[in-house]
């Protein structure tokens, strides 16, 4: 029973296509990220949503756009891809803030290798 | 501002200790983590500290935080070739959890 599960798992594509990731958690959790890591292995922010509603969105070329249709799922679509969004993109799953009752940890899917030729 | 620094990459002999250190800046994060992504997965919680603790220790890992100087560092004793991964500290601000750029660590037989 995967907990965080993300499809497709490898993407290859040409500079200009279209193409979405989806994700999907079964862990009851109402808070979903997408997390883009580079070659070099860091680890950036991109979206979040808490309950379908947008509330983190760093400062991410509008090429990308999320969608939450309900929280156990968020998408991630990009258009006109560049060579430069060729990475792995992480989807993440969390209670919404941390506390005594909760540490806040993410849970991460297995990853999206994106490579835009 | 949002930094969380620590250092690229640590090489160690198996049976010895490994310290991972990280210096993050938001002195209000409730918790800070330590991840650890093996290759060609995601990331898994590997332990974390509640920011009113200075130690907190789990088998092999002992997590050690001074909060003055706002520095966090993971000991693995009698590391093993299967601890050799990418090791992430983290904290958390608000919503968003931030990542170092994580430390590499070479385990050898």
């Amino acid at each position: 029973d995967t907990a965080v599960s993300q499809t497709p798992k490898y993407l290859v594509t040409q500079m200009g296509n279209d193409k979405s990731i989806k994700c999907e958690q079964n862990l009851g959790h109402d808070t979903m990220y997408w997390y883009k890591q580079d070659s070099k292995k860091f680890l950036k922010i991109m979206f979040s949503y808490n309950n379908k509603e947008l509330i983190i969105n760093e400062t991410v070329p509008n090429r990308f756009s999320p969608k939450s249709p309900d929280k156990a799922h968020l998408n991630l679509h990009i258009n006109s891809l560049e060579l430069g969004d060729s990475a792995v993109y992480f989807c993440a799953s969390s209670h919404r803030t941390s506390g005594v009752r909760n540490t806040g940890e993410l849970f991460f899917g297995e990853g999206s290798r994106l490579t835009v030729l | 501002g949002e930094d969380v620094e620590q250092s690229l990459f640590l090489s160690v002999r198996e049976g010895d200790s490994s310290v991972i250190n990280c210096t993050y800046t938001d002195s209000s994060s409730t918790y800070l983590y330590w991840y650890k992504q093996e290759p060609g997965a995601g990331l898994q919680l590997l332990t974390y500290i509640f920011s009113n603790m200075d130690m907190k220790q789990d088998q092999r890992l002992t997590v050690l935080l001074n909060k003055k100087d706002k520095h966090l560092s993971l000991r693995i004793a009698d590391t093993q070739t299967g601890d050799s991964a990418i090791y992430f500290c983290a904290e958390r601000e608000g919503f968003k959890t931030i990542f170092g750029a994580g430390t590499r660590l070479f385990v050898k037989a």
